[in-house]
């Protein structure tokens, strides 16, 4: 059982360029998130989504977009890399509310 | 806007000991959660609150959440070595937004 998976596990961006962190699960959960853990910080929420083709936003939203076309997958855009945005990025997954979240092993991602 | 703050924020503590750590947040919930993050790890689910006044225990680790208060506590009791890690409370908003507290890293010492 797979679980959360993220890719890629480690990315080097330049300012100003573009890219997708990728998550899929494969535990059929409707509820989908995605945070960012800066070093020595806590979480914070950047989107989430509870049902294919509905997402939301959360405590830091701007500069990432997201889709969910899926209920597996639960991609985020980001479209011009800024330092700001060098952090650890966590997926996580959980079958509704008042369950448990699962998280994938992050994408640890450097703007330079 | 759900704020959700944990303190001590660092706790180094030697073994045999007992701690508490506190997680207060801002808004009415009766939904709690607590995490575990190794360093350079992901979070691993350690308890789930869900009703005023409930208590969930593990091992060296006892969970309560008092939803009157807005107040989650985390109790270790005879801390070892191995539960040296990052621990998070998070909240689940009405929503369905999981909103994490501020970490309090656990550090235990022979």
């Amino acid at each position: 059982n797979a679980g959360v998976t993220q890719t890629p596990k480690f990315r080097i961006l330049k300012i100003g360029q573009s890219m997708t962190l990728q998550c899929t699960q494969d535990m059929n959960h409707n509820y989908m998130y995605w945070y960012r853990q800066d070093p020595g910080m806590g979480l914070k929420l950047i989107y989430y989504s509870v049902g294919a083709g509905i997402t939301d936003k959360g405590e830091v939203p701007n500069g990432y977009n997201v889709s969910r076309s899926t209920t597996e997958d639960f991609p985020l855009r980001l479209e011009l890399a800024a330092p700001s945005q060098t952090s650890v990025y966590f997926c996580a997954s959980r079958s509704q509310g008042l369950t448990e979240a699962f998280f994938g092993q992050g994408t640890r991602l450097t703007v330079v | 806007e759900l704020k959700v703050e944990q303190n001590p924020l660092f706790l180094s503590m030697q073994e045999g000991k007992n701690y508490t750590i506190y997680c207060n947040y801002s808004t009415t919930s009766d939904r709690l959660y607590w995490y575990r993050q190794d360093p350079g790890k992901s979070l691993e689910s350690l308890f789930v609150l869900l009703s005023n006044g409930a208590v969930k225990q593990e091992g060296r680790l006892m969970a309560s959440l008092d939803t009157k208060a807005r107040l989650s506590t985390l109790h270790i009791t005879a801390a070892v070595h191995d539960l040296s890690a990052t621990y998070f409370c998070a909240v689940d908003m009405n929503t369905d937004k999981l909103i994490f507290g501020t970490g309090t890293r656990l550090q235990v010492f022979p």
